[in-house]
């Protein structure tokens, strides 16, 4: 079973849509932070939070953070094609290992 | 400021082969994590360092991977032998104890047993 579950596994819209990508759990974590990953390379971190409700903004790039702090979202306005890649939600889990666990990733793809 | 840093990028290989990957973290962080990655999946951590002591290496498969992490530096992980199932990226992260994990990675070795 997967601890964090991403949904959806794929997206591919045109540019300028926007789009909402999900990161579930029935666990609690302390933090969650979502990466971002292009092909070739390593993960890079967009985000962390830490607090349940939590909103972050980073410029188009919304991430919420469930009130249980059990899920969290990530929301794209008017997306571009430089948004492509591999989108990744990770946590510390509460009362479990002191690691990150990653989810499966939301391939999503931008089409000019 | 200098990214993690790993070597090779690219190793192609025949299985029962042995190989080494290296990693070098940020300066300063304390925590150095080995990752596999397959294809279209997300990291599975394989070990984690505080400083020199390996603090979780439960899913690290001990009968043909070992790592180490002399001087509380540098790192290698090493597979021998190798097995097709061993193909993958792997992934070397650092992080700053106290910093909620966050995790600056390297771009990874591909891996391809053959």
């Amino acid at each position: 079973t997967q601890l964090l579950e991403q949904s959806p596994q794929f997206l591919s819209i045109q540019e300028g849509e926007n789009l909402t990508v999900y990161c579930n759990s029935s666990s609690v974590f302390s933090s969650l932070q979502w990466y971002r990953q292009e092909p070739g390379e390593g993960p890079v971190l967009l985000v962390t939070v830490v607090t349940g409700g939590e909103v972050k903004k980073l410029k188009r790039l919304t991430f919420q953070f469930g009130d249980a702090r059990k899920d969290s979202s990530l929301h794209i306005t008017a997306a571009q094609p430089g948004d492509t890649g591999l989108y990744l939600c990770a946590g510390v889990q509460v009362g479990g290992a002191d690691g990150l666990t990653f989810g499966k990733g939301t391939h999503l793809i931008i089409q000019p | 400021e200098a990214g993690v840093v790993q070597s090779p990028r690219y190793k192609i290989i025949e299985k029962k082969q042995p190989v080494a990957f290296w990693c070098n973290p940020i300066s300063g962080h304390n925590t150095l994590y080995w990752y596999r990655q397959n294809l279209g999946q997300g990291p599975e951590l394989l070990i984690r360092y505080e400083n020199e002591e390996a603090v979780d290496d439960s899913q690290l498969p001990k009968d043909r991977f070992s790592a180490e992490r002399l001087k509380g530096v540098d790192s290698t992980l090493k597979i021998q032998p190798a097995e097709l199932g061993d193909s993958a990226v792997y992934l070397c992260a650092s992080s700053l104890a106290g910093h909620y994990n966050e995790q600056f990675f390297g771009p990874g070795t591909r891996l391809t047993v053959l």
